[in-house]
C-alpha cells in the first residue's frame, strides 16, 4: 500500500508566480491536512480537507492561499503571487478518519521563492 | 492557544548512550500527546502515543510518560543506535480538533 505521495518534492518560483502543490493521499483515505513549516519552526496546521469539503481552514493565511480536494484526484495546495516569505516545507498527512491518532505523513515539498 | 516547547537541537550522542528528549506542554483540557520522528527524506512517522495521564506509550524501544502534574512527555531510549538519526517532533491534539499542534523538532545524531 503506497504512502501518502507529494509533488514535486522541490518546487522554485520567483516572486509573483504561482505555486501548486499536491498530495495525494493513501488508498481508501478520505481526509487530508496540510501542515507548513517555516525555516528554525515547527509543523503549524494550515487547512483539514475531506472529499469536496473544507472543514477547517483556521491556519489559512487570509489571501492569496486556497486548497481543495476534488471527488477525483490528489490534493492541491495552490499559492497565488508568491513572497520570499513563502518559503517553507509544506506536509499533506492522511487519515481514514477526522481523528489524530492516525495522520500518515508524506515526505513533504520544499518550497522556495526567489 | 495550545503550544508545545521541545529541547533544542541539534543533539550528538555515541551509539548505547542514554537518550533524553525533553518536552512540556500548554493546553486547556486533556490533550492527546505524541512523538513523530522523520528520517532523511522521508515524511514523518508516528513514535508514539498517549491519550491520558499516566499513559506511557512505546515503541522501537523508546517511551514517553503523559504526565499531567508536569505537562511533560519527554521521550527516553535506554541505549541508542546510529539508525535512531533523525528529528524527532513532540505534539498535541486537543478534544474534539483533528489538527495537531508541533514543537520546533530535535535533530539527533548518533556517532558509531
Amino acid at each position: 500500500n503506497a504512502g501518502v505521495m507529494q509533488n514535486p518534492r522541490h518546487l522554485v518560483r520567483r516572486r509573483g508566480q504561482e505555486a501548486r502543490l499536491r498530495c495525494s493521499p493513501m488508498k481508501g483515505h478520505s481526509h487530508v491536512y496540510w501542515y507548513r513549516q517555516l525555516p528554525e519552526e515547527g509543523l503549524k496546521f494550515m487547512v483539514y480537507l475531506q472529499k469536496e469539503n473544507i472543514i477547517d481552514e483556521s491556519g489559512m493565511p487570509k489571501e492569496r492561499f486556497s486548497a481543495e480536494f476534488p471527488k477525483e484526484g490528489p490534493s492541491i495546495l495552490r499559492i497565488q503571487q508568491v513572497v520570499r516569505g513563502d518559503s517553507a516545507a509544506y506536509f499533506c498527512a492522511s487519515s481514514p478518519r477526522g481523528d489524530s491518532y492516525e495522520q500518515y505523513f508524506g515526505p513533504g515539498t520544499r518550497l522556495t521563492v526567489t | 492557544g495550545d503550544s508545545v516547547t521541545q529541547m533544542e537541537g541539534p543533539v550528538t550522542l555515541s551509539e548505547e548512550a542514554f537518550l533524553t528528549i525533553n518536552c512540556t506542554y500548554t493546553a486547556t483540557g486533556y490533550p492527546s500527546l505524541f512523538w513523530y520522528v522523520q528520517y532523511p527524506g522521508e515524511g514523518l512517522q508516528l513514535l508514539l502515543k498517549a491519550t491520558k495521564a499516566d499513559d506511557k506509550g512505546s515503541n522501537k524501544g523508546f517511551e514517553a510518560t503523559y504526565r499531567k502534574e508536569t505537562t511533560s512527555f519527554h521521550l527516553e531510549k535506554g541505549s541508542v543506535q546510529v539508525s535512531d538519526s533523525a528529528v524527532y517532533f513532540c505534539a498535541l491534539s486537543n478534544f474534539g480538533n483533528e489538527k495537531l499542534t508541533f514543537g520546533t523538532g530535535t535533530r539527533l545524531t548518533i556517532i558509531p
